[in-house]
């Protein structure tokens, strides 16, 4: 079925390096991309999105590129921080025939080493 | 504050006795949903609305119900709990699907 996914269930960091956390998607009708970040015993958190008719977008320390053609998506993030240990969850959003759908992948967890 | 709240944040029961989750917006948003999060499953959707008196089905409705008589509450409803309802249920809104989404903080229900 359609699903949402992630390459790499665990990431290690040095703190200071760049972060980079992959995504494939299936579905071809999404055309809006979340990312989200989860801190322990809280509820996810909006970091960065993007829309299909974009192949980047650039925040203060977070990019997410989206590549279409193989239903790919990423977030790096620069300079990598303790605080910003926490599972990650890309999301993608899918109006087929009024249903409006939003997956989400089932997270990568960062583990930055101070 | 702009907040999503739901009510309350951690729950025992057992089985087949009715429960109720609360969640309330304060932000005006006319679309909310509600998610369960199970380890290596990432969050499903479980039901979603899009306005009021409007709901529709997520990946996962089976022994739910939600009701959205008012714009700022989307209450998640268990008429009869069984053990494979037990989870970390979250509850969001945005004033779109197609929108950022904000979230509750959690409810962590055991159903025994």
């Amino acid at each position: 079925g359609e699903s949402v996914g992630l390459h790499l269930p665990t990431l290690s960091v040095q703190e200071g390096d760049n972060s980079i956390i992959n995504c494939a998607y299936s579905n071809s009708a999404s055309d809006y991309f979340i990312w989200y970040k989860q801190e322990s015993g809280k509820g996810p958190q909006f970091i960065i999105d993007i829309r299909s008719n974009m192949d980047k977008r650039q925040g203060q320390r977070a990019t997410v590129l989206l590549n279409k053609t193989v239903k790919h998506l990423s977030l790096q993030i620069a300079a990598t921080q303790p605080g910003d240990s926490a599972v990650y969850f890309c999301a993608d959003f899918s109006d087929s025939g009024g249903y409006q759908k939003v997956t989400f992948g089932t997270g990568t967890k960062l583990q930055v080493i101070p | 504050e702009a907040q999503v709240t739901q009510n309350p944040r951690y729950l025992i029961t057992v089985t087949g006795k009715k429960l109720t989750v609360t969640c309330s917006q304060n932000m005006n948003h006319e679309y909310m949903s509600w998610y369960r999060q199970d380890p290596g499953l990432g969050l499903r959707q479980i039901y979603y609305s899009m306005n009021v008196e409007v709901t529709d089905k997520g990946d996962v409705p089976e022994g739910y119900k939600v009701s959205r008589k008012e714009k700022r509450n989307f209450p998640l409803i268990l008429e009869s709990p069984s053990p494979n309802q037990t989870s970390l249920y979250f509850c969001a809104s945005s004033f779109t699907a197609r929108d950022i989404q904000y979230f509750g903080a959690g409810t962590r229900l055991s159903v025994l």
